[in-house]
């Protein structure tokens, strides 16, 4: 399974954007990437995906690099109800169009927001 | 709706001794996965159940840890003489189905072997 790679931790001030970055140099064509997040003492939530074309949500904003080696989760004004573990995850495409099977958790980067 | 939910929250038992925990997935999903956090670090993956094909078990770390699940509804996962190490949180994901793109976590169920 191809990995990624992201910071231990960040640190943002409340109502500034947040760039969250994530290595994935091994990716395959068909690797969809995804990003949950944790909040404290809950399960993951989903947050976003996408494949190839930058994405955008009620959630937050996914840049996704020309090479695809890399990608950026953007959180557009940080709330303190922002403040968690941020997983960047990929899962390949299945052949029924979606992506399949179980999530791969690496560490991921906790996010810490200052009021 | 209601979402996934997980019985118990929390609990404690003694070195050797069997528990239960039991995930009740969002109605109509047919996917269900267990994961395993121990403290300070990600996610493993245990096991997943898709409508009524054999589970993949490929995550389970030893015979001790078995898991059901009865039709597409609610699943039980077993641990036999629980160790120390088997001390976690115990999560419940369920999907639509096994294309779906989101995993609705449930909140957990915090396991603590004495």
């Amino acid at each position: 399974d191809a990995k990624t790679t992201q910071p231990n931790s960040m640190e943002s001030n409340e109502e500034e954007p947040v760039h969250l970055p994530c290595n994935h140099s091994t990716i395959s064509g068909t690797d969809y990437i995804h990003w949950y997040r944790q909040l404290p003492s809950q399960g993951p939530e989903y947050v976003i995906h996408g494949l190839t074309s930058n994405v955008n949500n009620r959630m937050a904003s996914l840049a996704i690099a020309e090479d695809r080696k890399s990608s950026t989760l953007i959180l557009h004004r940080a709330t303190l109800r922002d403040a968690a573990v941020y997983y960047c995850i990929l899962r390949p495409l299945s052949v029924g169009g979606g992506s399949q099977g179980n999530l791969i958790f690496g560490k991921g980067t906790k996010l810490s927001v200052k009021p | 709706g209601a979402g996934v939910s997980q019985s118990p929250s929390n609990k404690v038992t003694e070195k050797g001794k069997d528990v239960e925990l039991r995930c009740d997935p969002i109605s109509g999903h047919t996917a269900l996965y267990w994961y395993r956090q121990r403290l300070g670090q990600g996610l493993e993956f245990l096991i997943y159940f898709q409508g009524n094909s054999a589970p993949d078990k490929s995550g389970l770390p030893s015979d001790r840890f078995s898991a059901e699940r009865t039709g597409e509804s609610v699943s039980t996962l077993t641990i036999q003489r629980t160790q120390q190490e088997d001390s976690a949180v115990y999560l419940c994901a369920s999907s639509l189905d096994r294309d779906s793109y989101e995993q609705y976590f449930g909140p957990g169920t915090r396991l603590t072997v004495t």
